[in-house]
């Protein structure tokens, strides 16, 4: 059973059209985060929400935003997608007290 | 400076054979965390193996362990009798500060590719 779902699992946009990610999890996990990943390279962490409190990384563009309605539910907005936003969308959970993240199997967005 | 350095961006083995995959770090905190991450080319980041800073021995988990070298902040990833499906991309993270922030950085990551 899937613990960490991201829908869809591939999206298209145009360039400058707004579009959501969305994440959900079974597992009441406290935090979710969500990484960005571009071809061949190392996941970089977006922001994370630690129960309802968001914490946005410095170097995280303000094109993206990122909603939290509630435990099982996490969405990533991009405002305004440029084509260097074309990337695979990772996001993660972990209980409060655990290290060990869980991954969803990502969202690839490509930006036309 | 890179916290996270994995010198390797391609390894190969042989079926049945051992490898490691380096992983050095830096950083100033005591209490910190590495991780071993795989990720296959579906792209699922799929956990694999934890080591915290204070912890005495080694980490393992079935073909996995860790080498943990505190003093030369090295945390290499041994896998044992490689199988095809080992083939993946490899990552290592870290965690500093306490457990509650949670925020990993990861490294650059090896291509491990094993050979029939």
């Amino acid at each position: 059973d899937a613990m960490v779902i991201q829908n869809p699992r591939y999206q298209v946009t145009q360039f400058g059209k707004p579009v959501t990610l969305s994440c959900s999890q079974t597992l009441n996990h406290n935090v979710m985060y969500w990484y960005q990943q571009k071809s061949s390279q190392a996941p970089k962490l977006l922001f994370h929400y630690y129960d309802k409190d968001f914490n946005n990384e410095a170097d995280t563009p303000d094109n993206f935003q990122s909603r939290r309605p509630n435990t099982s539910f996490c969405f990533l907005d991009i405002r305004s997608p440029g084509l260097g936003d074309a990337a695979m969308y990772l996001c993660a959970t972990r209980p409060r007290n655990q290290e060990t993240q869980y991954f969803g199997p990502g969202t690839r967005l490509l930006v036309l | 400076a890179q916290k996270i350095t994995q010198t390797q961006p391609g390894m190969f083995v042989q079926e049945k054979e051992a490898v490691t995959l380096d992983c050095t770090y830096d950083t100033s905190d005591q209490s910190y965390g590495l991780f071993w991450y795989k990720q296959p080319s579906s792209g699922e980041m799929i956990f694999l193996i934890y080591q915290g800073s204070y912890d005495e021995q080694n980490a393992t988990e079935g073909r996995y362990s860790l080498n943990f070298q505190k003093a030369r902040k090295s945390a290499n990833l041994v896998i044992s009798a490689s199988q095809l499906g080992d083939s993946a991309m490899y990552f290592c993270a870290m965690r500093e500060g306490p457990t509650n922030a949670g925020k990993s950085t990861f490294g650059d990551g090896t291509t491990l590719t094993v050979k029939p």
